[in-house]
């Protein structure tokens, strides 16, 4: 069962434009959301992550808005550019797992290109 | 660079073969995660040491997977007798601080079993 939804699979964008990915979760647990940006070939880097006392986060032109009411969070991307076309992950994590292991529950990705 | 670091880059094995996958993470890095990503999906977690001692293994899809951290910082990764279903990459994972703080990923080694 997958954790955590995203959506959508894959999105087009004009440079300049804004680009908007959702996602949504279940476990009320998680206190740890992070988004991760990976191009072809590379590992997920960390881009933005947020914790659920707070409902925004920006960092350049990376937001990440925080519904906790809803069980979602979005990463707006402002300001589009040809560079930032990659998949992109939202996960979450639970700092309290019994294991210890904060390991990250990865969505499925959305595929993210901006054309010139 | 000081980043994670993972060997081999690429790995072609031919079924029933046993390989074995090297993860170098940033030093002093307490916490390591190992995750399997399949084409076109997310990272899965596999498994999860803490220093030297693996602490949560629930992700491992076989017995046949196994994973070691010695020493607390170089791990390996096993895979013994490959399947076909075993393709993917497999990324490694470290972070400083146990139960917080961020995950580095390290390129990953991607697996084809023939």
């Amino acid at each position: 069962q997958q954790q955590v939804k995203q959506s959508p699979q894959s999105l087009i964008v004009q440079k300049g434009g804004i680009s908007i990915i959702n996602c949504a979760y279940e476990n009320t647990a998680f206190d740890y959301f992070p988004w991760y940006q990976q191009f072809p070939g590379k590992g997920p880097a960390l881009l933005i992550a947020i914790r659920p006392d707070v409902s925004e986060k920006k960092e350049g032109r990376f937001t990440i808005s925080f519904n906790k009411s809803a069980k979602q969070f979005s990463l707006h991307i402002m300001d589009s550019q040809p560079g930032d076309s990659a998949t992109y992950f939202c996960a979450a994590s639970m700092s309290m797992h019994q294991t210890g292991a904060n390991n990250l529950f990865f969505g499925t990705g959305t595929r993210l290109t901006v054309i010139p | 660079g000081a980043g994670v670091s993972q060997s081999p880059r690429y790995k072609v094995a031919k079924r029933g073969q046993d390989v074995a996958l090297r993860c170098d993470p940033i030093s002093g890095h307490v916490s390591l995660f190992w995750y399997q990503q399949a084409l076109g999906q997310g990272p899965e977690f596999l498994t999860y040491f803490q220093n030297e001692a693996q602490l949560d293994k629930s992700g491992l899809p076989s017995d046949r997977f196994f994973a070691e951290r010695p020493e607390g910082s170089v791990s390996t990764l096993k895979i013994q007798r490959t399947q076909q279903e075993d393709s993917a990459v497999y990324l490694c994972a470290s972070s400083l601080v146990p139960g917080a703080g961020t995950q580095y990923f390290g390129p990953g080694t991607r697996l084809l079993v023939l």
